[in-house]
């Protein structure tokens, strides 16, 4: 029952550029998405959220967008930094309890 | 930053055996969650518990499992009796009361390995 979905496991991009990660749902009622990166040997860091009030949500270098008629969610990273290498979950809830995450996105930043 | 904390970080346990992880969470935070990862897959949602009782439990979560908030700090998971699919990584996570729109804060896990 895969209600989260990111179809890429892996991206490469250059230092400086945009990372763009991408999330789609298929449980109409997610009102409230949420982006963690993960280091290995570590828990997921909450990087940013976005309720499903608003389309666009900004945190520095990173801006999550939503786009509830598609019923899906980016994550934007501008400029890319080799710090940012990490797996990417996005997580979506309608409950408020229990999230459902997507099986991540492995982003590595070519210095 | 306060962060939640778990113990061990590893543990080996044989099939059949009972298990007990610990978590403590972040002293002002109330709800309290457990998840799990087996390798390779997605991060798998086990139970919520919020004022000394599970508010929610996935399909996951069935008689083997229980957890427990024993004093004022810690928060547990046991699992009853291993079986060899039980082996992943177990986040505990916890976040705000009040604040329905509240992002969870996890800790760096314990791998249970089940042989």
């Amino acid at each position: 029952d895969q209600q989260v979905k990111q179809n890429s496991p892996s991206l490469s991009v250059q230092e400086g550029r945009i990372s763009i990660l991408n999330c789609d749902y298929t449980n109409s009622m997610f009102d409230y998405f949420l982006w963690y990166k993960k280091y290995p040997a570590e828990g997921p860091t909450f990087l940013i959220s976005i309720s499903s009030i608003k389309d666009k949500n900004e945190d520095g270098r990173f801006t999550v967008f939503l786009n509830k008629s598609a019923k899906h969610l980016s994550l934007h990273i501008v400029p890319s930094q080799p710090g940012d290498s990490a797996v990417y979950f996005c997580a979506a809830s309608f409950t408020g309890n229990q999230f459902y995450f997507g099986t991540g996105t492995s982003l590595t930043v070519i210095p | 930053e306060p962060e939640v904390t778990q113990t061990p970080s590893h543990q080996v346990t044989q099939m059949g055996q009972e298990v007990i992880l610990r978590c403590v969470p972040i002293s002002n935070h109330l709800y309290f969650y457990w998840y799990r990862q087996i390798l390779g897959q997605k991060v798998e949602f086990l139970v919520s518990f919020y004022n000394n009782e599970i508010s929610e439990k996935s399909e996951i979560f069935d008689d083997q499992f229980s957890v427990e908030r024993p004093d004022g700090s810690n928060f547990t998971l046991k699992i009853r009796s291993t079986k060899l699919e039980d082996s992943a990584m177990y986040f505990c996570a916890s976040s705000e009361a009040g604040r329905r729109n509240s992002p969870l804060h996890f800790g760096n896990g314990t791998r249970l390995t089940v042989t």
